[in-house]
């Protein structure tokens, strides 16, 4: 079975500060991995997706994510925070067969401090 | 892109009552649709998976004739939250999966609110 672990259900940075949320991933095979927003009372923005190609992933609004086989690893990043980015952040993992859904992890809720 | 349209967005209905919630894929062919729930404050939890044309397989603990999933075409599927209960309160999103698109597409309809009073 797949799992994803979020270190931290919030992280608080201040605007401008580094963010770095956390995610190790659980997989006998190798997964594909996806980090998505959610913003209050709507439904699931991609941000970005991992797939077995570069291990750096680019992704919307200046996120990044890289896959890291040893850590079992796939940490979130961005570099200047901005307000908006405040929301929850899921990640979440699928094998490759395309047959089995999304397994999430809980969720890390991020505040941005002016 | 993949599209998604679920609806209705938000709905409250009276205990007793029951709702349907339909997702529609717009531009592809949806041949598997994945139903999850979510409490506030809480993640995603996987409901159903169904594919078209056959009956939805059910997480453990996910009650089949409560919840009652219809994916008879390949643009269309729905959930029916029957005799609905205030429990039953929660944000419900469909998730579907299609032909030509591999591993790697997974389209998030945008949810829905239920209420039940």
């Amino acid at each position: 079975a797949q799992s994803v672990t979020q270190l931290g259900s919030h992280v608080s940075v201040s605007e401008g500060a580094l963010v770095l949320l956390r995610c190790n991933y659980s997989s006998s095979v190798p997964p594909y991995l996806f980090w998505y927003v959610q913003y209050p009372n709507q439904g699931l923005q991609l941000l970005l997706k991992y797939t077995s190609a570069a291990t750096l992933v680019k992704g919307i609004n200046g996120f990044e994510a890289e896959f890291k086989k040893s850590e079992t690893s796939f940490h979130l990043t961005k570099p200047s925070a901005h307000m908006r980015d405040a929301a929850e952040y899921f990640c979440a993992v699928s094998d490759r067969s395309g047959n089995t859904p999304l397994v999430f992890g809980k969720g890390t809720r991020l505040s941005v401090i002016a | 892109g993949a599209v998604v349209s679920q609806h209705p967005s938000w709905v409250i209905c009276k205990s007793g009552t029951s709702v349907k919630i339909e997702c529609r894929s717009l531009d592809f062919q949806a041949t598997t649709m994945f139903w999850y729930r979510q409490f506030p404050k809480q993640s995603l939890m996987l409901m159903a998976t169904s594919n078209e044309g056959s009956k939805a397989t059910y997480e453990q603990g996910v009650e089949k004739d409560k919840f009652l999933i219809n994916h008879a075409s390949l643009t269309l599927s729905t959930l029916t939250v029957t005799s609905a209960h205030p429990e039953d309160s929660s944000f419900y999103i469909c998730s579907a999966r299609g032909t030509g698109q591999g591993a790697k597409g997974y389209t998030f309809g945008s949810g829905t609110r239920l209420t039940v009073v």
